[in-house]
């Protein structure tokens, strides 16, 4: 599950560099996935999501890699930017109203 | 769009009182859901509505409660707050089951 906690594992990169943020997800049913971006006090946003029939998907920045034999899901953010600085969350789900989410990773940018 | 709205953005509650977390969305979706964030834990569903007038419990619905009258609404009624119930409170929207969820800023509940 995933949480703005304060033990939350970190990825420290410097600006300008490309971020990876990893997710194992937990059930081989689940069909849609999707990143959210968590800032202090703040609501999670929704980045990108992949649905289970594509391994790879794009946004501005942002790209999300799906593997389904070992259950894997990662976030690349291109050129990170201090503003990208959030916890980032996977969330799962089996197409039914239940979602797991991930623990999360805290992304600190360093300028 | 204001998306989904939640208010009061934090709160402090004394054990036994009650209070009402109030949630609205303005995208006309039918599916509507309650979590809790505590740290070091994933979100957990609390209740969640297919639509006006249809809820349902999640993982952990005890000390809870929940009513769907309009699409709009979702309000969450904490009956007689425990410290139990201290965390972050997120309400979330959906148009499809299985769909992206749209979150709300959050209440931040103390209970003392």
């Amino acid at each position: 599950g995933e949480s703005v906690g304060l033990h939350l594992p970190t990825l420290s990169v410097q600006e300008g560099d490309n971020s990876i943020i990893n997710c194992a997800y937990s059930n081989s049913a689940s069909d849609y996935f999707i990143w959210y971006k968590q800032e202090s006090g703040k609501g999670p946003q929704f980045i990108i999501d992949i649905r289970s029939n594509m391994d790879k998907r794009q946004g501005q920045r942002v790209t999300v890699l799906l593997n389904k034999t070992v259950k894997h899901l990662s976030l690349q953010i291109a050129a990170t930017q201090p503003g990208d600085s959030a916890v980032y969350f996977c969330a799962e789900t089996p197409g039914t109203y239940k979602y797991i989410f991930g623990t999360g990773t805290r992304l600190k940018v360093l300028a | 769009n204001a998306g989904v709205t939640q208010t009061p953005k934090f709160r402090i509650l004394k054990i036994g009182q009650s209070m009402t977390l109030q949630c609205t969305q303005d995208m006309n979706h039918n599916y509507m859901y309650w979590y809790r964030q505590d740290p070091g834990m994933g979100l957990k569903l609390i209740y969640y509505s297919v639509g006006a007038g249809i809820t349902d419990k999640g993982e952990v619905p005890n000390g809870y409660n929940v009513s769907r009258s309009t699409t709009e609404d979702f309000p969450l009624r904490l009956e007689l707050a425990a410290p139990s119930q201290t965390s972050v409170y997120f309400c979330a929207s959906s148009d499809r089951q299985g769909g992206k969820l749209f979150f709300g800023s959050g209440t931040q509940l103390s209970v003392l």
